[in-house]
C-alpha cells in the first residue's frame, strides 16, 4: 500500500533533548511538508521540501530543523530551542513541487510528542 | 481577512439532515482553497481542491462552493450520516501565503 508513515506515534521526551521525528513516504511525491497542530488552532507549517536536498522555513520554523536526503523521507528535529515542543506533529506530502499549492496533499498520521 | 477562519467551531446535526460550514480567507492574491476531512484517529483526506472563482464541486452527498472575489467557500453536506462525523478543515493559498494556510476546522457530529 502506498501512504505515509510516522513514527512513533507517542512520543515522550525530557525537557532540554533534542527528538527527531519520523516521517516517510512510497507515493513517489516531490514535494513533503511538517505540520503543527496545538489545541483549537488550524495547523501551522513548520518546514516543507519541494524537492530533494532542498527545503524552506514555514510559518513556524524556529526551534525545528529539518533535512531531505532522500526523496521518500523527510525528518523533523524538534531542537532544546523550541520552547513549546509538545504538540501534535503531522507530516505530508504532495505529488510534484507546488509553489501556490494547487495540489492535493497526503497526510501521515501524525506523532504526538510530549515534553516532560 | 487576514487568516483563514471557520464557522462554526462545531455543531451537532441529527441523521438525515443537511447542513454547511462556511470558510472564509484572504481575497487578495488567490491561487487555491483545499477542504480536507479529519477522522478521529485517522488522517486528514482531501475532499476539494478548488482554484477558480465560481468552482463547485461535489463527491457523493457533500459539495463546495467557492467565492474567491469576496473570499469565501461554503461546504454542503446533504442528508448527513454519522459516518460524516469528522472535523471539516478548509485551507488557502492567497494573500502573502503561497503556502496553504489552515482554519482551525469545524468539527461535525451526526447523531443517530
Amino acid at each position: 500500500d502506498g501512504g505515509i508513515t510516522q513514527s512513533p506515534k507517542y512520543l515522550f521526551r525530557k525537557e532540554g533533548q533534542n527528538v527527531t521525528l519520523s516521517c516517510e513516504q512510497n507515493l513517489n511525491h516531490d514535494a513533503m511538508y511538517w505540520y503543527r497542530q496545538d489545541p483549537g488552532q488550524g495547523l501551522r507549517l513548520i518546514y516543507y521540501s519541494q524537492i530533494v536536498n532542498d527545503f524552506q522555513k514555514g510559518d513556524i520554523a524556529e526551534g525545528y530543523s529539518v533535512s531531505r536526503e532522500k526523496k521518500e523521507s523527510f525528518p523533523l528535529t524538534v531542537t532544546s530551542a523550541q520552547k513549546n515542543p509538545t504538540a501534535f506533529y503531522l507530516c505530508a506530502s504532495s505529488i510534484q513541487a507546488d509553489f501556490y499549492s494547487y495540489n492535493e496533499q497526503f497526510f501521515g498520521p501524525g506523532t504526538r510528542l510530549t515534553v516532560l | 481577512i487576514l487568516n483563514v477562519e471557520q464557522s462554526p467551531q462545531s455543531l451537532h446535526v441529527q441523521e438525515g439532515d443537511s447542513t454547511n460550514f462556511t470558510c472564509s480567507f484572504p481575497s487578495s492574491n488567490f491561487y487555491a482553497l483545499h477542504w480536507y476531512r479529519w477522522e478521529t484517529a485517522k488522517s486528514p483526506e482531501a475532499l476539494f481542491v478548488m482554484t477558480l472563482n465560481g468552482d463547485e464541486k461535489k463527491k457523493g452527498r457533500i459539495s463546495a462552493t467557492l467565492n474567491t472575489k469576496e473570499g469565501y467557500s461554503y461546504l454542503y453536506i446533504k442528508g448527513s450520516q454519522p459516518e460524516d462525523s469528522a472535523t471539516y478543515l478548509c485551507a488557502s493559498s492567497s494573500g502573502s501565503a503561497r503556502q496553504l494556510t489552515f482554519g482551525s476546522g469545524t468539527q461535525l457530529t451526526v447523531l443517530p
